[in-house]
């Protein structure tokens, strides 16, 4: 079965640190993952993918993030965190096998700090 | 929320009603999706549509109903067979299921019931 698991319903972080958003993965055959954020009331919007190649993808904002096959883990990443970063960012995932379906995690909040 | 329009924004059904959600894009995409957001639940996939005249049920499809008769188009019906229908309603696209393309967001509709 494929899923998705993001450990932390909420993050804090300062304004200016580094900020990390932990996400997991169950997927048969290669993964195809990706990371959205969502504003209060808004849909959601694209911010990073990974399909194969690199395992640090950028995307945007200033967003990053790094696949890890052996811990089956997508984690995003900021060097360093900005107030409107402020929203609920989903990590999602699409099998190669099973690829009519997007899989979601159940989102974590991010709340940045001044 | 790019080229996908999603009305109304707000909606709200009284006991026994049936009610429709518009979703239209002007992307040219051929697959269209629909997704039940419910809080600490992530994104919850109930119809999605890979090719205009074609529809597959999702994972929470009981008391919803779509068609798709435009490649634009794709409305869905909440029924009152649907107990629950209070949630936050997501539309997507994507140019086609392959696995590593974009689903794209329109800004959803929050219906309540009276």
């Amino acid at each position: 079965a494929q899923s998705v698991a993001q450990p932390e319903d909420q993050v804090n972080v300062a304004e200016g640190n580094p900020l990390t958003v932990k996400c997991t993965y169950s997927v048969s055959g290669n993964p195809y993952l990706f990371w959205y954020v969502q504003y209060p009331n808004r849909g959601l919007q694209f911010l990073l993918k990974y399909i194969t190649g690199d395992n640090l993808v950028k995307g945007s904002y200033g967003f990053e993030a790094e696949f890890n096959k052996s811990q089956t883990s997508f984690h995003l990443k900021k060097p360093s965190a900005l107030v409107s970063d402020s929203a609920l960012y989903f990590c999602a995932v699409r099998g190669e096998y099973n690829f009519n379906k997007f899989y979601f995690g159940s989102g974590t909040k991010l709340n940045v700090k001044p | 929320d790019g080229g996908i329009t999603q009305s109304p924004k707000y909606l709200f059904r009284k006991e026994g009603q049936n009610v429709t959600l518009s979703c239209e894009q002007n992307l040219n995409h051929d697959a269209m999706y629909w997704y039940r957001q419910d809080p600490g639940q992530g994104l919850r996939l109930i119809y999605y549509s890979q090719i205009v005249n074609d529809f597959q049920k999702g994972d929470i499809a009981e008391g919803y109903s779509v068609s798709r008769e435009k490649k634009e188009s794709f409305p869905l019906t909440v029924t009152s067979a649907q107990k629950n229908p209070t949630a936050f309603y997501l539309c997507a696209s994507s140019i086609s299921v392959h696995a590593g393309n974009i689903q794209y967001f329109g800004a959803g509709t929050r219906l309540s019931v009276l």
